[in-house]
């Protein structure tokens, strides 16, 4: 079946730290791949998307490669801020019959100062 | 344009009770999806409702109902409310999917601030 694995949290990193959280999906076709973020008490905002294989979907600082050979789409940031504390969930969009979403656990990402 | 809203955005009940949520989404939007999120679970899809039809659903007991409306707004019920529905409850609204020939077709979900519930 469809579905999407996300690295553990909490990740606790410094201020300009380098970030990776991890995604790898289970898809039958060719889904669209999503990135969203959950700040305190706020519903989920879209971060960045990819179409295809081989696109960079990128935001604020934030990218992510849609790689089909491995399966992945991997959330990265070179200089984390403060502001950037909030919870990551990976997700894959995908038509079969209708449009279906299926989201990843989620990640919680805090940054000291 | 206005985002997706939902009322009430906090809401306390007791086991079993009922509780109905509400969800208005972007204009022109005709989707409306829901997800319950808690601690323990994550993000999991309850229903999707699409031009006042259910089109999909989720593994949730029949005690989580929805509906859709002619101008889109949809709602939510839940019936004898147990501890465990404690969650925050979010709509999502999307165009209709561009589906066709392109087989890269996606639909941007957008997220209201959700519906905290507190069953007691």
């Amino acid at each position: 079946g469809n579905s999407v694995t996300q690295m553990e949290g909490p990740v606790t990193l410094s201020e300009e730290a380098f970030l990776t959280i991890n995604c790898t999906y289970t898809a039958t076709g060719y889904p669209s791949l999503f990135w969203y973020v959950q700040y305190p008490g706020e519903g989920l905002q879209l971060l960045l998307k990819a179409t295809k294989a081989d696109d960079k979907g990128s935001n604020k600082g934030f990218e992510a490669t849609y790689r089909k050979e491995t399966t992945s789409f991997h959330l990265e940031k070179g200089s984390v801020q403060v502001s950037d504390s909030a919870v990551y969930f990976c997700a894959l969009g995908l038509l079969s019959g209708t449009y279906k979403y299926i989201f990843g656990t989620g990640t919680r990402l805090k940054v000291l100062a | 344009k206005a985002g997706v809203t939902q009322t009430p955005r906090y809401l306390i009940k007791t086991r079993g009770q009922q509780v109905t949520l509400s969800c208005s989404p972007i204009s022109g939007h005709r989707s409306v999806s829901w997800y319950q999120q808690t601690p323990g679970q994550g993000l999991q899809f309850l229903f999707e409702y699409f031009s006042e039809t259910q089109r999909n659903k989720g593994n949730f007991p029949g005690r989580f109902s929805g509906r859709q409306f002619s101008n889109s707004r949809s709602e939510m019920n839940v019936s004898t409310l147990e501890l465990g529905d404690s969650a925050l409850y979010l709509c999502a609204s999307s165009e209709s999917p561009r589906a066709g020939r392109n087989f890269y077709s996606y639909n941007e979900q957008f997220f209201g601030p959700g519906t905290r519930l507190t069953v007691l």
